[in-house]
Formats: structure tokens, C-alpha cells, sequence
């Protein structure tokens, strides 16, 4: 078990829809991490959050966008769902180190299925 | 672009040493390069990380060049239960800025 937990586990939802998923980070982590897992794309980035404020995007669609909230959890929000956008989606926390990234500890993922 | 990548797929037999490298030749000057382990629906599990040379802990040890454009990872004597898939991450810098990179995997069958 990381510390960092996912929620829903799985989520069914159509076409054209909305869904909220939320991450809560490890006690003490600051920085919460947003993948998207897909079997064609493999792992992929989206999006970095740091005691609050958006830190680093990757390859996140402009359909998607994320917050995290005073109490450190986090959820991505994806909307306009495409058949596409079925994946597993991943949040990691970390405390951060330096100037960048930490040692990322990885959440069950939720498992998103657009139908 | 950074570019991560790793071997598709690798087969070894129980009680081996596995090497797996990832090739990150665009990896940022201050970033540290990262392995995780992957069970069938399971989040990524932190296998070790390191910045240069040679890091061990109790499950695997990283060896990372002087040019840091490449990474091994090492399992000595691996077991059934080290089948998996393996990934490097690391940070580099695109047009946009820093991100972060997974490499694309490397399926390991350990067989008996």
C-alpha cells in the first residue's frame, strides 16, 4: 500500500459526459501527479500540482483540468468524454525535492470506461 | 522531443541477474531517473531511484553512466514473482517546459 488513495476504483460513463475523479496524496506529500494509461499510449503525464498551484503540464487535453485543494487532495476532471479517453488514470504524490520532482509513490488508479 | 526508451520484452529464467536499460537521452541536468514495477491493473511501484553512478538497495541496483543519457536497472536472481513490466521515468525538458517522461515499458517473463 503507497498512502495514496484513488477514488472511484471504476467509473462507466457514455459518450459526451463529465466525471470527477479525486486523489487523495500520502501525509505529508505536497505535490500530487496525474497519468493517463492507455494500451496504445502507454504512460503518460498530464499534469503536476504543488501545495496548490499547477507546477508542470504535460500531455493533458484541454477537455481535462485538475485542482489541488487547501487539504492537499486533488481531482482531475474530464469532460466531453471520448471513447478515446478510456484508460486507467493514475495520481503519484511525492514530496518534492530540489528544484523539480520527488520520489513519486503511486495511487490503485480508476479505471475509466466510456461507452 | 525527449525520447524514453526501453526494450519491448524480455525473458529470463528463475535464480538470473536481469538487466534492463532505458535510453533517456534528453533527460534534464538536475533530474533524478526513477524504476517502477507493474502488476496487471495494479499503480506503479517504486522500485530505486538514482542520480548518478551506481545506487543498491535491498531489491535492485541502478547503474547510470557519466553522460546520464542512459540508465540499467539490475535484478539479481529473479524470481517467478518478478514477472512484470518495468519502467523508467525521468524529467526533461520539451518547448513547454519540464515533464515528465515514462519510457514505453519492458515486459519481463521470468520462467521456471
Amino acid at each position: 500500500d503507497s498512502g495514496v488513495t484513488q477514488t472511484p476504483k471504476h467509473l462507466i460513463t457514455a459518450t459526451g459526459q463529465r466525471v470527477t475523479l479525486r486523489c487523495s496524496p500520502r501525509s505529508g506529500d505536497l505535490s500530487v501527479y496525474w497519468y493517463q494509461q492507455s494500451l496504445d499510449q502507454g504512460l503518460q503525464f498530464l499534469i503536476q500540482y504543488y501545495n496548490g498551484e499547477e507546477r508542470a503540464k504535460g500531455n493533458i487535453l484541454e477537455r481535462f483540468s485538475a485542482q489541488q485543494f487547501p487539504d492537499l487532495h486533488s481531482e482531475l476532471n474530464l469532460s466531453s468524454l471520448e471513447l478515446g479517453d478510456s484508460a486507467l488514470y493514475f495520481c503519484a504524490s511525492s514530496v518534492v525535492k530540489g528544484a523539480v520532482w520527488g520520489t513519486q509513490y503511486f495511487g490503485p488508479g480508476t479505471r475509466l470506461t466510456v461507452l | 522531443l525527449a525520447k524514453t526508451t526501453q526494450p519491448i520484452s524480455m525473458d529470463s529464467y528463475e535464480g538470473q541477474e536481469v538487466n534492463i536499460t532505458c535510453s533517456h537521452n534528453n533527460i534534464a541536468t538536475n533530474d533524478y531517473i526513477t524504476w517502477y514495477q507493474q502488476f496487471p491493473s495494479q499503480g506503479p511501484r517504486f522500485i530505486i531511484q538514482g542520480y548518478k553512478t551506481k545506487v543498491t538497495n535491498e531489491v535492485a541496483s541502478l547503474f547510470i553512466p557519466a553522460d546520464r543519457k542512459s540508465s540499467t536497472l539490475s535484478l539479481p536472481r529473479v524470481s517467478l514473482s518478478d514477472t512484470a513490466v518495468y519502467y523508467c521515468l525521468v524529467g526533461a525538458r520539451n518547448n513547454a517546459g519540464n515533464m515528465l517522461t515514462f519510457g514505453g515499458g519492458t515486459r519481463l517473463m521470468v520462467k521456471p
